[in-house]
């Protein structure tokens, strides 16, 4: 079963206005989660990592005061999209850092369903 | 820089066995993983390979040869539902993944 959550699905929103999207651990403490953006026809690409209590790492080029991220509990992390502009229109996906379920249990992500933003 | 490449599009036929490459380069090596993403879904992990060889997965198999850079995800006994993006990515030496563009699938009745 889905080991992450993420809400909403997708939104549809005005240029300039903020939007707040939810991801979720459902059955694991993430200490750690990862948000992503993908375009269409393009790989995923790494946002930021998102720390339980401390303050979220940047990838070079990703605005932090434009993509603020909270990950306030174990469970939770929200990455909102600050004055949303239509450039901003993506899938974004978050995932939480887990172990494969096969011999080697090594470190892995899984990931969210994604929430589909389009920005009018 | 790093990179990984994989063919942008590949098509087979329903019943039929596709490989899709992957090769990688990376600053170091802790593990190759292949992800399926279905069309405006998330993706779902595959696969882990971390020595030189083959690992099966009952219609799925993931080779991997350090030497080379190389790996391929083997497929078998293809059906309609396997169409979706099969993602290459390589954790390198920091831990972190990096994510292959992915290979678009088309299986044909």
């Amino acid at each position: 079963g889905a080991v992450v959550s993420q809400h909403p699905s997708w939104v549809i929103c005005k240029s300039g206005t903020s939007v707040k999207i939810e991801c979720r651990s459902l059955d694991f403490q993430a200490t750690t989660m990862f948000w992503y953006r993908q375009f269409p026809k393009q790989s995923l690409m790494l946002m930021a990592t998102s720390n339980e209590g401390s303050k979220a790492t940047y990838e070079q080029g990703v605005e932090k005061d434009k993509f603020l991220i909270n990950h306030a509990s174990l469970t939770l992390s929200t990455l909102t999209v600050t004055s949303a502009h239509p450039e901003d229109s993506s899938f974004y996906i978050c995932s939480t850092k887990r172990k494969t379920p096969d011999k080697y249990s090594t470190d892995t992500q899984y990931f969210g369903p994604g929430t589909r933003l389009t920005v009018l | 820089g790093q990179n990984i490449d994989q063919p942008t599009e590949m098509t087979a036929t329903e019943g039929a066995i596709v490989q899709i490459n992957c090769t990688y380069q990376t600053s170091g090596f802790n593990g190759l993983f292949w992800y399926q993403q279905h069309a405006g879904e998330a993706p779902t992990f595959l696969s882990y390979n971390v020595l030189d060889g083959l690992e099966e997965k009952g219609r799925f198999s993931s080779f991997l040869s350090r030497s080379k850079g190389y790996s391929y995800l083997l497929l078998k006994e293809l059906q309609m539902k396997d169409s979706a993006s099969y993602l290459c990515a390589v954790m390198d030496s920091n831990y972190q993944l990096i994510w292959g563009a992915g290979t678009k699938l088309i299986i044909k009745p």
